[in-house]
């Protein structure tokens, strides 16, 4: 079945680390996206892929950084500088104006 | 600019109908209509892509007015199962592949 996958679902990250977050799809989608949800609260974007090898800054990018480098793949590392990264982190992916679809999440919370 | 969603929150009995709106100050070049449950990811539920298109499945449908710049998420004989966060994404542009911007959520509990 076509889909999204996310991994680790749960992720800890101690102080000064920085840690990657999976995201791989099957669905054969051009765009890639990675949403922030703090409790409570809707979703912000980090940052988004419409092409391999090209990626912009959403709504809240400081301390995150991302890569594409292959069409199925857009894993997301959460820096040291992001002081505050405790969040269900989503990656979202999409072609043209049809519907976004999410991964199950990864929720990350510091030791 | 962020949709704004109306009500925040609402409290049915099952059976009960509701309506959650979705406005937005600049054009509406789509909206997707998700529901989230509590500890998981927003599940997909409908897209309406042109002014004046209604969708619908069982008893969850949705219109769009795009002179208005705003959508509506119709919940009819509201069941235990319809409990979760509704959000209305829109497009930021009218081409392909651009991320959606999300309101806020709606929390619709439905209670026995």
């Amino acid at each position: 079945d076509g889909g999204i996958t996310q991994s680790p679902k749960y992720l800890f990250r101690k102080e000064g680390q920085n840690v990657t977050l999976s995201c791989e799809q099957n669905l054969n989608h051009d765009a890639m996206y990675w949403y922030r949800q703090d409790p409570g609260q809707g979703l912000r974007l980090i940052y988004y892929s419409q092409i391999v090898n090209d990626f912009q800054k959403g709504d809240i990018a400081e301390g995150y950084s991302v890569s594409r480098e292959k069409k199925e793949s857009f894993p997301l590392t959460v820096t040291s500088a992001q002081k505050n990264p405790t969040a269900f982190y989503l990656c979202a992916s999409r072609t043209g104006r049809q519907p976004q679809h999410f991964g199950d999440g990864t929720r990350l919370s510091i030791l | 600019q962020q949709p704004v969603q109306s009500p925040q929150a609402v409290i049915l009995r099952e059976g009960e109908d509701a309506v959650i709106n979705c406005s937005s100050s600049k054009a509406l070049y789509s909206v997707h209509w998700y529901r989230q449950k509590h500890g998981e990811a927003p599940v997909f539920l409908m897209i309406l892509l042109k002014g004046g298109e209604q969708k619908g499945h069982d008893k969850i449908s949705a219109s769009f007015n795009e002179k208005k710049q705003q959508s509506s998420l119709y919940l009819t004989a509201s069941q235990l199962s319809y409990s979760g966060t509704y959000f209305c994404g829109t497009d930021r542009t009218n081409s392909g592949n651009t991320p959606l911007v999300f309101g806020k959520g709606t929390r619709l509990s439905v209670i026995a």
